[in-house]
This record gives structure tokens, sequence and C-alpha cells, in this order.
């Protein structure tokens, strides 16, 4: 079946530092890649659409500036959290389809904690 | 804007018994795709079943079955037998035809399987 690998799975930095999050398609090409935060207990809030060669869509409230998506290829999408604060600790997790009615597959996410 | 709407935070289950999970969702579209996700503890999202909303018979995953009611706006699921691997969180989730794909999801239900 499709493979979505995220990477890291966890990671814990000082406030201040610039994380980045990969997300690959391991056996299929994904035009359109999701990127969802959640904090716990609570549901998947979705963030962006990352299309390959072109402009991350922002959903209303997520700062593009912060949080910066890039999709430069068919199967990897990153997830760029710039100048991270302890407010941008959470888990974010990525998705990748093939589009039409085929589902969409995860990543195992990751866990975000900032100092 | 597409709206789904878990009632249930929380639910209790003797295992061998059956439980239902309640979901509906508010939407303008004709076609649509419905799903539901389990997510254990372990935070991976894990496809359960899917419903194609032109569909009019139930979709049946082994000891899962959904209870689609299109003009109700109802997509309820059912969990015969369950097993203490049930235990875990079930959101609901809306998929559009069109925006990319982009899932919309539920508050969730935790279900919890009494030995």
């Amino acid at each position: 079946g499709a493979v979505v690998s995220q990477h890291p799975s966890r990671v814990i930095c000082k406030s201040g530092t610039s994380v980045k999050i990969e997300c690959r398609s391991l056996d299929f090409q994904a035009t359109t890649m999701f990127w969802y935060r959640q904090f716990p207990k609570q549901s998947l809030m979705l963030m962006a659409t990352s299309n390959e060669g072109s402009k991350a869509t922002y959903e209303q409230g997520v700062e593009k500036d912060k949080f910066l998506i890039n999709h430069a290829s068919l199967t990897l999408s990153t997830l760029t959290v710039t100048s991270a604060h302890p407010e941008d600790s959470s888990f974010y997790i990525c998705s990748a389809g093939t589009g039409g009615n085929q589902p969409q597959h995860f990543g195992d996410g990751t866990r975000l904690s900032i100092l | 804007a597409q709206t789904v709407t878990q009632s249930q935070p929380e639910m209790s289950v003797q295992e061998a018994e059956t439980v239902t999970l309640s979901c509906t969702y508010d939407t303008s579209e004709s076609d649509y795709y419905l799903f539901w996700y389990k997510q254990p503890p372990s935070r991976q999202m894990i496809l359960v079943i899917r419903q194609e909303a032109y569909k009019q018979q139930n979709a049946t995953e082994n000891r899962f079955s959904v209870n689609f009611q299109k003009a109700a706006k109802s997509f309820s699921l059912k969990i015969s037998d369950s097993q203490l691997g049930d235990a875990a969180m079930y959101f609901c989730a809306y998929r559009t035809y069109n925006q990319g794909g982009k899932l919309i999801f539920g508050q969730g239900t935790e279900l919890s399987v009494k030995p």
C-alpha cells in the first residue's frame, strides 16, 4: 500500500530556532500534500495545502511567514516552522494523496516541543 | 463552508458488544466523500472506512459499518464485536470533490473498551 514517511518523529529545541519537517511519499507521486496541526485531545486542523511546483494554499488564520511550505517534487513537501516559540509546540502531521477518489495517506506525525 | 460535528466526546463499550459513534455534517455540495479514521495512542491515523456520497449502499469493512443518511447529513459508525484493540480516538471526516480534496475533521470521539 501507499506509504508516507514523515521525519523527524520528535523534535525538542530552543525558542527562536527554525525547524524543518519532511513529508515524503515513498511509492507514489503526490501532486498535493496537506499539513495538519493537532493539540492534545483535539482534532486535526488543516494548516495548508501544498501543491507541487506552486505556492501553498494556507487556511485562514495560519501565518504563512511563520509556517513555510515547500513542495519541490512530486514526492517531497517540507514544513519549516520559523523562529519557533513555545506556543508552536504541537503535533504536526502530513498527508498525501494521488487524487480522484483515493483516500489520503498519513505520515506518522512530528511531535514538536519548543523550550 | 463545510463542518463536521461529533457530539460524543467519549464513549464506552463492553468487549464483544456493539457501539455506534455519531457524526453529522453540513454541506451544500452533492458529491463528496466521508471517512472514519482511528487514532490510537501512537497517534497514527488509520483509515477505518469510507463512503462515497453518490452511493446509496452503506459501506462495510469486516466489523465496521456505517449508516449513511444523505438527506439527514448523518454518517454514523457501528463497531460490532468490539475488541480491546478498538480503543482509540475516532474521527469523522469530510472530503470535498474540489479544493484539492482537503479533509475536514470532526472533534473526535474517544472510545474505551472494557474487558
